[in-house]
């Protein structure tokens, strides 16, 4: 069956290092998005990308940069790891032109000591 | 910038009773709104949503209803059960793209 999977599932990482947080979808979705959550502050959008090669920043795109090199994956970088980046993370897929719902990845769970 | 606001932040129903839950968007451009449930530790997940050229949308016992004057978007839940507890997120997708907004959410409490 197709999916949307996220690795890893839980990470440590401490202040200063590069992290990088994997999205993989099998569904052939177009667009991929990621986002924070938050306590208090719901979803947040970081980075979106509508294909290949294109991608966009989000409302809070500071400190994260993405690629897109193919349809199947997005990765969310951390270029250097803040006490403000720890939260929880999903990555989110969705067809595009035939439909808007959005499909989520199970998370990753991230701590920056 | 683009904002959804989302009241109440919790909400405690007793079981059978209906719930409400409120959103208001700034972008008029937004053409499309989805409303996703969030169990505790799990992924969200679209349990309804509207389009801008309807004004209400029913599902069994949830119901979405869309003001686009006012910017304004309610979910309903009615004869509601401990099973609907979750976190509720409303949402704005801007149109001509898939940008989508979040609202903050609502916990939501039914007991039983």
């Amino acid at each position: 069956d197709a999916e949307i999977t996220q690795s890893p599932r839980h990470k440590i990482t401490e202040t200063g290092r590069q992290v990088t947080l994997a999205c993989h979808q099998t569904w052939n979705h177009n667009n991929m998005f990621w986002y924070r959550q938050d306590l208090g502050h719901g979803l947040r959008l970081i980075h979106y990308s509508y294909g290949v090669q294109d991608t966009n920043k989000g409302e809070v795109s500071d400190g994260y940069s993405v690629s897109r090199s193919n349809t199947e994956d997005l990765p969310l970088t951390l270029e250097s790891a803040a006490s403000s980046q720890t939260s929880v993370y999903f990555c989110a897929s969705s067809e595009g032109e035939a439909g808007y719902e959005q499909y989520f990845g199970p998370g990753t769970r991230l701590t920056v000591t | 910038g683009e904002n959804v606001e989302q009241h109440p932040s919790t909400l405690s129903v007793q079981e059978g009773d209906s719930a409400v839950i409120k959103c208001t968007y700034s972008d008029s451009a937004s053409n499309y709104f989805p409303w996703y449930k969030q169990e505790l530790g799990k992924r969200p997940q679209l349990i309804i949503d509207i389009r801008s050229n309807v004004g209400e949308k029913k599902d069994q016992r949830i119901a979405v209803t869309l003001n686009k004057t006012a910017k304004h978007f309610s979910l309903h839940i009615t004869e509601t059960q401990p099973e609907d507890s979750a976190v509720y997120f409303c949402a704005a997708t801007h149109t001509g793209g898939f940008k989508t907004i979040f609202g903050a959410g609502t916990r939501l409490f039914v007991k039983a």
